[in-house]
């Protein structure tokens, strides 16, 4: 099946900094994709929609200043954490469309210090 | 809007047994998709299992099948002949046709499959 990368897997960086995160589709062009937040022993949250070439679509509840997403290509998106804190520690999960399977990415964990 | 319901925190079943874990849906949306993913520890997503709403048949993939009782808005996932390796977080999913195509998650099972 299709595969999703994501880069880094693990990241810990101190409160205050920022942290981007990447999430390429290797063997097929994907226009959306979509990224995730998932804490400890829960479901995941759709945080925002990727749209290559346009800006992405925030669920509610989303600070898109500090969730910044870039769709700068149709194999990648990324996701910038502005500022983080601790709160925002978390596993960040990215997902592309082919036909109508969602393929997920192995996720990133964020540690904020 | 969609909703997924999944009422089972926890499922413990002995390996080789089948277990069938729960899940209704809301929609308003004529045409979705019902999606369930696996996720071990790792956190790596899944795919398991896909079934359409106009699908006439239940949807099979080797030990996966996916009860789906249209009318009664519910997709069951039934897994057989569990294994040691059964045991993770299971997510039952929904996407619209039509409109938007993201994604809506229930909040999981945890299934355990016990030696």
């Amino acid at each position: 099946g299709a595969v999703v990368s994501q880069h880094p897997s693990r990241v810990i960086c101190k409160s205050g900094t920022s942290v981007k995160i990447e999430c390429r589709s290797l063997d097929f062009q994907a226009t959306t994709m979509f990224w995730y937040r998932q804490f400890p022993k829960q479901s995941l949250m759709l945080m925002a929609t990727s749209n290559e070439g346009s800006k992405a679509t925030y669920e509610q509840g989303v600070e898109k200043d500090k969730f910044l997403i870039n769709h700068a290509s149709l194999t990648l998106s990324t996701l910038t954490v502005t500022s983080a804190h601790p709160e925002d520690s978390s596993f960040y999960i990215c997902s592309a469309i082919q036909s109508y399977e969602q393929y997920f990415g192995p996720g990133t964990r964020l540690t904020v210090t | 809007a969609q909703k997924i319901t999944q009422t089972q925190p926890g499922m413990f079943v002995q390996e080789k047994e089948a277990v069938t874990l729960d899940c209704t849906y809301d929609t308003s949306d004529p045409s979705y998709g019902l999606f369930w993913y696996k996720q071990p520890s790792s956190g790596e997503m899944i795919f398991l299992i896909y079934q359409g709403s106009y699908d006439q048949q239940n949807a099979t993939e080797g030990r996966y099948s996916l009860n789906f009782q249209k009318a009664r808005k519910s997709a069951n996932l039934v897994i057989s002949a569990s294994q040691l390796g059964d045991s993770a977080m299971y997510f039952c999913a929904m996407r619209g046709w039509g409109g938007s195509e993201k994604l809506v998650f229930g909040k999981g099972t945890k299934l355990t499959v016990n030696p």
